[in-house]
């Protein structure tokens, strides 16, 4: 079965700073991927995903992420983070064969003024 | 608003008892998805239902049990509750099998 693996629990940037998150998943085809941002209190919202094609990925609120096949890895970016960005960060890992779609633990992000 | 409601927002139930969870997708979407999101579990795949049939299973426990209706909104049953299921309960749902989902803004149940 697919899974995924987020190494950083917690991460801190500045406002105004780039910000990369990191995804690394398991799965032995091409997999779907996804990132999703939870606001505390809310549910998930998609940010961005990708099927198939052009591997880097433009999402909503200024946010990209890159499928890198050789290392498996799934990794979101955002050249200029804002005070609004802190939240949790789940990637995730759908499989085109199966319904199952596995999330990460998660990465929190704190946003320093 | 995403467009999935989720009633009632917060619950609060005591050990032994059953709670019925309810979850209204977007307009067109016909899967439906349960998750359970704890601590120390994560976000956890349970049920997901596809047009009024179940679809896949995941992690869902022989006392919880889920059903979709021919509105297509779908009700998670808990029952038998223990401490241990207190968390936030999610539903997404989406137009196909997969893509990207749409959460509802989650069930608070907190068993005491």
């Amino acid at each position: 079965a697919q899974s995924v693996t987020q190494p950083d629990i917690h991460i801190t940037v500045s406002e105004g700073a780039s910000l990369e998150l990191r995804c690394n998943y398991s799965y032995g085809a091409t997999p779907y991927l996804f990132w999703y941002v939870q606001s505390p209190g809310q549910g998930l919202q998609l940010l961005l995903k990708y099927f198939s094609g052009d591997t880097l990925v433009q999402g909503i609120k200024g946010f990209e992420a890159e499928f890198k096949r050789s290392q498996s890895s799934f990794n979101l970016r955002k050249p200029s983070v804002h005070w609004s960005d802190a939240a949790e960060y789940f990637c995730a890992v759908g499989a085109r064969d199966n319904n199952d779609m596995r999330f990460g633990a998660g990465t929190r992000l704190t946003v320093k003024p | 608003d995403s467009g999935v409601t989720q009633t009632p927002k917060h619950l609060i139930t005591a050990t032994g008892q059953r709670v019925t969870l309810r979850c209204s997708p977007r307009s067109g979407d016909l899967s439906v998805y349960w998750y359970q999101q704890s601590l120390d579990q994560g976000l956890q795949f349970l049920i997901q239902y596809y047009n009024g049939e179940e679809r896949a299973k995941g992690n869902i426990l022989e006392r919880f049990s889920a059903q979709q209706f021919p509105d297509l909104h779908s009700e998670l049953n808990l029952s038998s509750l223990e401490l241990g299921d207190s968390a936030l309960y999610f539903c997404a749902s989406s137009v196909g099998d997969i893509g990207g989902y749409t959460f509802g803004s989650g069930t608070r149940l907190t068993v005491v």
